[in-house]
């Protein structure tokens, strides 16, 4: 059981280029969530996604660009990397969300990918 | 806007030392609430969780959590640390009917535990 998993575990990149991080779920679940960790910040939502080709924006997406052409995969585009976007990101899947008269859904986390950006 | 506050940054205790770390949440409707752990270099790791039902919640390694509604809080305990807890935690809160369904994240608590 795969489980959750991403690639690749660590890049460094330039400024300027364009860097695709992967995600890749094996339960079928129908929500994805991209998540960028930061000193001081925690964890911040940058795209979620309620199934394949259903995407939106969350708290931070301004650089970002995802898909999700089928409910596996979820990968995560920086367009035009910044130092800024230097981060550790991870992607996360649940079943569902919390909505009112059912029940909670926990989300599974990836192992993260680490890029710098110089 | 809805928002997790951790009182904590970093907590320092010796082994055998009790546990308690602060959660806070701003929302006034229904939401699940989660405690997740970080070890050093991997990813974050559900502790315990709480949906509904009793307010006193057990989690894996002896962790436990209280839900106060009325004090909008889900603090974190354990009776005696070990080395082994050495990590980073965060408290999450998932509200009910956001239509994103996003975890919302406290900045986190470092543990550091000394032998």
């Amino acid at each position: 059981d795969a489980g959750i998993t991403q690639s690749p575990r660590y890049k460094i990149t330039e400024t300027g280029r364009q860097v695709t991080l992967m995600c890749h779920q094996t339960w079928s679940h129908s929500y994805m969530f991209w998540y960028r960790q930061d000193l001081g910040h925690g964890l911040r939502l940058i795209y979620y996604s309620a199934a394949a080709d259903i995407t939106d924006k969350g708290e931070v997406p301004d650089g970002y660009v995802v898909s999700r052409s089928k409910t596996e995969n979820f990968p995560l585009t920086l367009e035009s990397a910044t130092r800024s976007q230097t981060s550790v990101y991870f992607c996360a899947s649940s079943k569902g969300v919390p909505e009112t008269g059912t029940r909670g859904y926990e989300q599974y986390f990836g192992p993260g990918t680490r890029l710098t950006v110089t | 806007a809805q928002s997790v506050s951790q009182h904590n940054h970093h907590v320092i205790l010796s082994e055998a030392a009790s546990l308690e770390l602060g959660c806070n949440y701003s929302y006034g409707g229904t939401v699940n609430l989660f405690w997740y752990v970080q070890y050093p270099g991997q990813h974050l790791q559900l502790l315990l969780k709480y949906f509904s039902g009793d307010p006193l919640v057990k989690g894996i390694k002896g962790f436990e959590a209280e839900f106060i509604k009325s004090k909008f809080s889900f603090n974190l305990r354990k009776p005696s640390v070990q080395w082994s807890d050495t990590a980073e935690y965060f408290c999450a809160v998932n509200p009910y009917g956001g239509s994103q369904g996003n975890l919302i994240f406290g900045k986190g608590t470092k543990l550091s535990v000394k032998p």
